[in-house]
């Protein structure tokens, strides 16, 4: 397998614009996650999924941040619109319901 | 609550010294704890857990952790550190087995690690 896949790696975008963050889990894995790494507040968790609905979504920071599913082998983190503060890394990791979890190489977002 | 604490932001160590980065965990139930690496620009690789038995776990590249019940902690070791083992290092916990309730992980702030020659 060739582990958890993110695209893009990076992505530079306009303050307002829409941003869409995709991510392959590892087959077989029945949960996904979405995290955020900025030096500030350190590897915050967004939301996850279980089986493709979505579990705990309690991190998500406000209504602009959207995140789907739509089958075990794709899930999206979209911002619209975006601002700078959004500037950040974002991980996607799945994991077996009894494995540890594996990361994505991560996009880096910056919002100019 | 679950969380797990690193009190020290940087470790320095000598190359072929032993180095010891901390984790100190607050649970309610069975703890399970895990330690991560990250490279930079890279993402987080796994590099040991404990979930039940042996208090000392091994793990890659030649790190283990010893899970302390009564001192709450979840330190990572190795013998004899390496200039490659240079990286910033994650302790997370596991907020518990239940199966769709609570497999997501909560990190601490991290640790990053220098290793000199």
């Amino acid at each position: 397998d060739a582990g958890v896949i993110q695209s893009p790696r990076h992505e530079v975008t306009e303050m307002g614009q829409e941003v869409t963050l995709r991510c392959k889990p590892i087959s077989g894995h029945d949960y996904l996650f979405w995290y955020r790494q900025t030096m500030m507040r350190g590897l915050e968790l967004l939301i996850y999924f279980n089986n493709n609905v979505p579990i705990d979504d309690s991190g998500m920071p406000e209504d602009r941040f959207s995140a789907k599913m739509p089958n075990a082998s794709f899930s999206t983190l979209k911002i619209q619109p975006s601002e700078p503060r959004d500037s950040a890394v974002y991980f996607c990791a799945s994991s077996g319901e009894n494995t540890e979890a594996f990361f994505g190489q991560g996009t880096r977002l910056t919002v100019v | 609550a679950q969380s797990v604490a690193q009190p020290e932001d940087q470790v320095n160590v000598a190359e072929g010294n032993p180095l010891t980065v901390k984790c100190t965990y607050s649970v309610s139930g069975n703890p399970y704890l895990f330690w991560y690496v990250q490279y930079p620009n890279r993402g987080l690789q796994f590099l040991l857990k404990y979930i039940t038995g042996d208090n000392l776990v091994k793990g890659s590249y030649g790190f283990e952790a010893e899970f302390n019940k009564s001192q709450t902690s979840f330190h990572l070791k190795k013998p004899s550190a390496l200039v490659s083992d240079s990286a910033l290092y994650f302790c997370a916990v596991r907020h518990g087995m239940v199966t769709g309730g609570g497999n997501k992980l909560t990190f601490g702030t991290g640790t990053q690690l220098k290793v000199e020659l």
